[in-house]
């Protein structure tokens, strides 16, 4: 087990220009979240899976963000048309259920410039 | 709507005790979560409370008082390495974390 991994590290972009990251939890792990956090500040919730579904979805997330778990493994966070106010580290976890610690990757750091 | 508060930053001397306050207000509560972030790095667990009273791990030590809405995280023995972040967070439905903004501690020799 290698823990969460997310790709890529670090990305840089123009504004206006689409993004996508991915994350890979823990094997057998049924419950992804994402999360944004900018400096200073705490994680903020984006959206989470249970296996393949989208259960919820943060008002934060605008139409711009998309995500997706197609076969209930990896899942990737799309951004449309990206802003510099979208400038954060956007950390993927995982979980085994509800109610169990959530295991961090080591985040997708956006710059947009 | 969901409030999380905690100190923004807190300094102790190494080998000292030191105790991080949180308390919160949140529509819906399935347990706290304490996590450790290092600069640059992503969070790491340190203790999870579901039920009132104290949970010891090692050095660590977590309270919980649901009535109050109110947790602390304890500290003991510090060491040098334990300068980071300290984030307490709320378990909702679903298991998605409410996080406060994070106690910056620093440990001075």
């Amino acid at each position: 087990d290698t823990g969460v991994s997310q790709d890529p590290r670090h990305k840089i972009t123009k504004r206006g220009q689409n993004v996508t990251f991915r994350c890979d939890p823990i094997s057998e792990h049924n419950r992804l979240y994402w999360y944004r956090q900018t400096l200073g500040q705490g994680p903020e919730f984006l959206t989470y899976f249970q296996n393949e579904a989208q259960l919820e979805k943060s008002r934060l997330l605008s139409d711009r963000f998309s995500a997706e778990r197609p076969k209930g493994s990896f899942s990737t966070l799309e951004i449309q048309r990206t802003e510099q106010g979208d400038s954060a580290m956007y950390l993927c976890a995982s979980s085994p259920g509800d109610s169990y610690e959530q295991y961090f990757g080591p985040g997708t750091r956006l710059t947009v410039t | 709507g969901q409030n999380i508060d905690q100190p923004t930053e807190m300094t102790a001397t190494e080998g000292a005790i030191v105790q991080i306050n949180c308390t919160y207000q949140t529509s819906g509560f399935n347990g706290l979560f304490w996590y450790q972030q290092h600069a640059g790095e992503a969070p790491t667990f340190l203790s999870y409370n579901v039920l009132d009273g104290l949970e010891e791990k090692g050095r660590f030590s977590s309270f919980l008082s649901r009535s109050k809405g109110y947790s602390y995280l304890l500290l003991k023995e510090l060491q040098m390495k334990d300068s980071a972040s300290y984030l307490c967070a709320v378990n909702l439905q679903g298991g998605k974390l409410i996080f406060g903004q994070g106690t910056e501690l620093s440990v001075k020799p």
